[in-house]
């Protein structure tokens, strides 16, 4: 079955540092989506891109955070100057369409750790 | 304020055992989906199932089933047949704007 890719698994960063985290999301999937979660809290949404837009953000996204699709393939998520309270698991998840009971393929994440 | 509770932080069972694993949530939306993830050692994010709020029959996938309590707001998930593979995080979600709501997790152990 098709995969969505996260890379690097685990990144370590200094506060101030920006950090990308790196997705491939599965080949035919319009749709991309970051999570996180804060290790003890529940995973949250960040943002949703389609078409080379923003669909959504929540208040989490704010002007620290950008996503790109940079190429046919990846999609990045950019971090400009990191805090402490940035560590957490971040996952990139892909879909076929837009809907509400949609089926969202994640990937195993990478573990952020601010230092 | 849209949420989701999962009130059992760690369940474990013998395998070949029946499980329930519970979730209630609170929303405003008449029309939404209900989710249930698995999350293995692997850390992927995987969906074992899903239900429609407006649709009553309860969503059934092999050996997992929901028992949906729209009225109540309640969504569990019952693993019939527990396998050792079945240990896992498991995260109940709903989905509105888009966005998934996520529960705290349950940590599931199956035991040999």
């Amino acid at each position: 079955e098709p995969e969505v890719t996260q890379t690097p698994s685990h990144q370590v960063t200094q506060m101030g540092q920006e950090v990308i985290l790196r997705c491939v999301p599965i080949s035919n999937h319009l749709y991309f989506y970051w999570y996180r979660q804060i290790l003890g809290q529940k995973v949250e949404f960040l943002v949703s891109f389609y078409n080379n837009e923003i669909s959504e953000k929540s208040e989490i996204f704010d002007d620290q955070f950008s996503v790109e699709r940079p190429d046919g393939s990846n999609f990045t998520l950019k971090i400009r100057s990191t805090k402490l309270e940035d560590s957490a698991m971040y996952f990139c998840a892909s879909s076929e369409a837009r809907g509400a009971g949609e089926k969202l393929f994640f990937g195993s994440g990478t573990q952020l750790s601010v230092l | 304020a849209q949420t989701v509770t999962q009130s059992q932080p760690e369940m474990s069972v013998q395998e070949a055992e029946t499980v329930t694993l519970s979730c209630t949530y609170d929303t405003s939306e008449s029309n939404y989906y209900l989710f249930w993830y698995k999350q293995p050692p692997s850390r992927q994010m995987i969906l074992v199932i899903r239900q429609e709020a407006y649709k009553q029959q309860n969503a059934t996938e092999n050996r997992f089933s929901v028992n949906f309590q729209k009225a109540a707001k309640s969504f569990s998930l019952k693993i019939s047949d527990s396998q050792l593979g079945d240990t896992a995080m498991y995260f109940c979600a709903f989905m509105v704007n888009y966005q998934l709501i996520w529960g705290a997790g349950t940590k599931l152990i199956i035991k040999p």
